[in-house]
Protein backbone atom coordinates (compact mmCIF):
# COMPACT_ATOMS: atom_id res chain seq x y z
CA UNK A 1 0.00 0.00 0.00
CA UNK A 2 1.29 3.37 -1.09
CA UNK A 3 1.57 5.50 2.14
CA UNK A 4 2.86 8.55 3.33
CA UNK A 5 3.44 8.88 7.74
CA UNK A 6 4.30 11.89 9.33
CA UNK A 7 5.77 12.55 12.54
CA UNK A 8 7.35 14.74 15.41
CA UNK A 9 5.14 17.31 15.30
CA UNK A 10 4.08 18.76 19.29
CA UNK A 11 4.01 21.78 21.54
CA UNK A 12 7.00 24.59 21.02
CA UNK A 13 7.54 28.08 22.77
CA UNK A 14 7.74 30.70 19.78
CA UNK A 15 11.26 31.18 18.57
CA UNK A 16 11.98 27.30 18.92
CA UNK A 17 12.10 24.66 16.59
CA UNK A 18 11.03 21.25 15.43
CA UNK A 19 12.36 18.77 12.72
CA UNK A 20 8.89 16.96 11.12
CA UNK A 21 9.43 13.66 9.20
CA UNK A 22 7.79 11.58 6.56
CA UNK A 23 8.22 7.81 5.89
CA UNK A 24 7.17 6.45 3.09
CA UNK A 25 6.46 3.23 1.76
CA UNK A 26 4.47 1.25 -0.89
CA UNK A 27 5.92 3.29 -3.83
CA UNK A 28 9.90 4.06 -5.28
CA UNK A 29 10.36 7.04 -3.14
CA UNK A 30 13.50 8.05 -4.96
CA UNK A 31 11.45 8.20 -8.25
CA UNK A 32 9.24 11.20 -6.51
CA UNK A 33 9.22 15.06 -6.05
CA UNK A 34 7.55 15.63 -2.74
CA UNK A 35 6.30 18.89 -1.20
CA UNK A 36 5.15 20.46 2.41
CA UNK A 37 1.60 21.91 2.78
CA UNK A 38 0.26 22.99 5.95
CA UNK A 39 -3.45 24.15 7.40
CA UNK A 40 -3.90 26.30 9.98
CA UNK A 41 -6.45 25.61 12.69
CA UNK A 42 -10.39 26.73 10.47
CA UNK A 43 -8.35 27.57 7.77
CA UNK A 44 -7.33 26.27 3.97
CA UNK A 45 -4.71 24.83 2.34
CA UNK A 46 -0.84 26.69 1.98
CA UNK A 47 2.20 24.84 0.41
CA UNK A 48 5.00 25.11 1.89
CA UNK A 49 7.97 23.67 0.28
CA UNK A 50 9.13 21.05 -2.71
CA UNK A 51 12.18 18.86 -2.94
CA UNK A 52 13.22 17.27 -6.40
CA UNK A 53 13.55 13.28 -6.39
CA UNK A 54 17.36 13.39 -6.05
CA UNK A 55 16.85 16.61 -3.62
CA UNK A 56 19.16 18.94 -5.66
CA UNK A 57 15.79 21.39 -6.50
CA UNK A 58 14.09 23.03 -4.32
CA UNK A 59 11.42 25.82 -3.63
CA UNK A 60 10.03 27.59 -0.33
CA UNK A 61 6.83 29.48 0.12
CA UNK A 62 7.68 33.17 0.86
CA UNK A 63 6.03 32.84 5.01
CA UNK A 64 8.83 30.39 5.43
CA UNK A 65 12.19 31.10 3.16
CA UNK A 66 15.39 31.57 5.35
CA UNK A 67 13.47 29.81 8.34
CA UNK A 68 12.29 26.47 7.34
CA UNK A 69 14.14 23.63 5.36
CA UNK A 70 13.20 20.54 3.16
CA UNK A 71 14.97 17.55 2.92
CA UNK A 72 15.43 14.32 2.28
CA UNK A 73 16.74 10.55 2.44
CA UNK A 74 16.20 8.39 -0.48
CA UNK A 75 18.10 5.62 1.46
CA UNK A 76 15.92 5.80 4.53
CA UNK A 77 12.38 6.85 2.19
CA UNK A 78 12.06 9.69 4.20
CA UNK A 79 11.23 13.53 3.87
CA UNK A 80 12.26 15.99 6.39
CA UNK A 81 10.92 19.85 7.35
CA UNK A 82 13.80 21.30 9.69
CA UNK A 83 11.57 24.39 11.45
CA UNK A 84 13.57 27.31 13.09
CA UNK A 85 12.12 30.07 15.07
CA UNK A 86 8.87 29.16 15.16
CA UNK A 87 6.06 31.52 15.56
CA UNK A 88 2.42 31.26 16.67
CA UNK A 89 1.13 31.97 12.72
CA UNK A 90 3.42 28.15 12.16
CA UNK A 91 -0.02 26.37 14.22
CA UNK A 92 -1.26 24.17 11.59
CA UNK A 93 -1.68 20.69 10.89
CA UNK A 94 1.26 19.74 8.37
CA UNK A 95 0.90 17.46 5.52
CA UNK A 96 3.94 15.83 3.78
CA UNK A 97 2.47 14.58 -0.42
CA UNK A 98 3.72 13.35 -3.07
CA UNK A 99 4.05 14.92 -6.41
CA UNK A 100 3.16 12.47 -9.52
CA UNK A 101 4.30 12.54 -12.95
CA UNK A 102 1.15 15.07 -13.59
CA UNK A 103 2.52 17.52 -10.67
CA UNK A 104 -0.18 16.77 -9.19
CA UNK A 105 -0.31 15.84 -5.16
CA UNK A 106 -1.52 12.54 -5.19
CA UNK A 107 -0.96 10.93 -1.97
CA UNK A 108 -0.64 12.67 1.43
CA UNK A 109 -0.02 11.78 4.70
CA UNK A 110 -2.60 11.49 7.76
CA UNK A 111 -1.13 15.05 9.09
CA UNK A 112 1.00 16.25 11.78
CA UNK A 113 -0.09 18.60 14.23
CA UNK A 114 2.50 22.10 15.33
CA UNK A 115 1.69 24.04 18.13
CA UNK A 116 3.54 26.93 18.81
CA UNK A 117 2.73 28.75 22.26
CA UNK A 118 4.17 29.87 25.22
CA UNK B 1 2.18 34.69 -6.89
CA UNK B 2 -0.78 33.30 -8.70
CA UNK B 3 -3.87 34.01 -6.82
CA UNK B 4 -6.52 31.40 -6.98
CA UNK B 5 -10.18 32.21 -6.44
CA UNK B 6 -12.75 30.06 -6.09
CA UNK B 7 -16.55 30.70 -5.86
CA UNK B 8 -19.18 30.32 -3.90
CA UNK B 9 -17.40 29.76 -0.49
CA UNK B 10 -20.57 27.56 0.60
CA UNK B 11 -22.58 25.33 -1.30
CA UNK B 12 -25.91 23.77 0.15
CA UNK B 13 -27.37 20.75 -2.02
CA UNK B 14 -29.75 18.25 -2.14
CA UNK B 15 -28.81 14.98 -2.58
CA UNK B 16 -29.14 13.70 -6.37
CA UNK B 17 -28.89 17.48 -7.57
CA UNK B 18 -26.29 18.79 -9.34
CA UNK B 19 -23.16 21.57 -7.84
CA UNK B 20 -20.72 23.47 -9.86
CA UNK B 21 -17.44 25.23 -8.13
CA UNK B 22 -15.78 27.98 -10.48
CA UNK B 23 -12.41 28.47 -10.41
CA UNK B 24 -10.10 31.36 -11.75
CA UNK B 25 -6.38 32.00 -11.44
CA UNK B 26 -4.87 35.34 -12.03
CA UNK B 27 -2.50 34.54 -14.83
CA UNK B 28 -3.09 31.21 -17.30
CA UNK B 29 -2.12 27.92 -15.99
CA UNK B 30 -1.50 26.69 -19.66
CA UNK B 31 1.70 26.33 -20.19
CA UNK B 32 4.32 25.72 -23.17
CA UNK B 33 4.35 22.31 -23.10
CA UNK B 34 0.63 21.97 -23.57
CA UNK B 35 -0.76 21.14 -20.39
CA UNK B 36 -2.82 23.03 -18.21
CA UNK B 37 -1.74 22.76 -14.56
CA UNK B 38 -4.37 22.85 -12.50
CA UNK B 39 -6.42 20.54 -10.17
CA UNK B 40 -9.12 19.59 -7.82
CA UNK B 41 -9.03 18.55 -4.11
CA UNK B 42 -11.64 17.15 -1.36
CA UNK B 43 -10.65 17.13 2.02
CA UNK B 44 -13.72 15.69 3.66
CA UNK B 45 -14.14 16.60 7.22
CA UNK B 46 -11.50 15.26 9.66
CA UNK B 47 -9.38 13.86 6.46
CA UNK B 48 -6.69 14.63 4.42
CA UNK B 49 -6.82 16.16 1.61
CA UNK B 50 -7.30 13.94 -1.45
CA UNK B 51 -6.61 14.38 -5.26
CA UNK B 52 -9.90 14.77 -7.77
CA UNK B 53 -8.98 15.89 -10.81
CA UNK B 54 -5.41 15.92 -12.21
CA UNK B 55 -5.01 18.77 -15.79
CA UNK B 56 -8.40 20.36 -15.45
CA UNK B 57 -10.30 16.78 -16.55
CA UNK B 58 -9.01 13.70 -15.74
CA UNK B 59 -10.16 12.55 -12.55
CA UNK B 60 -7.99 10.31 -10.18
CA UNK B 61 -7.98 6.82 -9.68
CA UNK B 62 -11.29 5.58 -7.74
CA UNK B 63 -13.17 9.02 -8.55
CA UNK B 64 -16.61 8.29 -9.32
CA UNK B 65 -17.71 9.92 -13.04
CA UNK B 66 -20.63 12.19 -11.44
CA UNK B 67 -17.50 14.58 -10.82
CA UNK B 68 -16.33 16.32 -13.36
CA UNK B 69 -13.87 19.00 -14.60
CA UNK B 70 -13.54 21.94 -17.23
CA UNK B 71 -12.12 24.59 -18.27
CA UNK B 72 -9.04 26.63 -19.78
CA UNK B 73 -6.49 29.32 -19.10
CA UNK B 74 -7.55 30.93 -16.41
CA UNK B 75 -11.36 29.90 -15.77
CA UNK B 76 -11.86 26.54 -14.58
CA UNK B 77 -14.97 24.39 -12.92
CA UNK B 78 -15.55 21.36 -10.85
CA UNK B 79 -18.75 19.83 -11.61
CA UNK B 80 -20.80 17.20 -9.53
CA UNK B 81 -23.56 15.87 -11.65
CA UNK B 82 -25.42 14.04 -8.26
CA UNK B 83 -24.35 14.82 -5.42
CA UNK B 84 -24.13 12.22 -2.49
CA UNK B 85 -24.13 12.73 0.96
CA UNK B 86 -19.88 11.08 0.95
CA UNK B 87 -19.51 14.46 -1.21
CA UNK B 88 -19.36 16.89 2.01
CA UNK B 89 -16.32 18.36 2.69
CA UNK B 90 -14.34 21.61 1.38
CA UNK B 91 -13.40 21.51 -2.35
CA UNK B 92 -10.05 23.35 -3.49
CA UNK B 93 -8.28 23.96 -6.34
CA UNK B 94 -4.81 24.28 -6.57
CA UNK B 95 -2.09 25.22 -9.85
CA UNK B 96 1.71 23.86 -10.15
CA UNK B 97 2.42 25.92 -13.32
CA UNK B 98 4.81 27.60 -11.12
CA UNK B 99 6.51 28.37 -7.33
CA UNK B 100 5.25 28.76 -5.40
CA UNK B 101 1.77 26.54 -5.69
CA UNK B 102 -1.06 27.76 -4.27
CA UNK B 103 -5.16 27.02 -3.57
CA UNK B 104 -7.87 28.93 -3.65
CA UNK B 105 -9.33 29.69 -0.61
CA UNK B 106 -11.44 26.54 -0.48
CA UNK B 107 -15.56 25.88 -1.26
CA UNK B 108 -17.41 24.16 1.97
CA UNK B 109 -20.49 21.85 0.36
CA UNK B 110 -22.74 20.34 2.91
CA UNK B 111 -25.89 18.53 1.95
CA UNK B 112 -29.52 19.96 2.95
Amino acid sequence: EVQLVESGGGLVQPGGSLRLSCAASGFTFSNYEMNWVRQAPGKGLEWLSYISGTGTTIFYADSVKGRFTISRDNAKNSLYLRMNGLRAEDTAVYYCAREDWNDALDIWGQGTMVTVSS
Amino acid sequence: DIVMIQTPLSLSVTPGQPASISCKSSQSLLHSDGKTYLYWYLQKPGQSPQLLISEVSNRFSGVPDRFSGSGSGTDFTLKISRVEAEDVGVYYCMHSIQFPYTFGQGTKLEIK
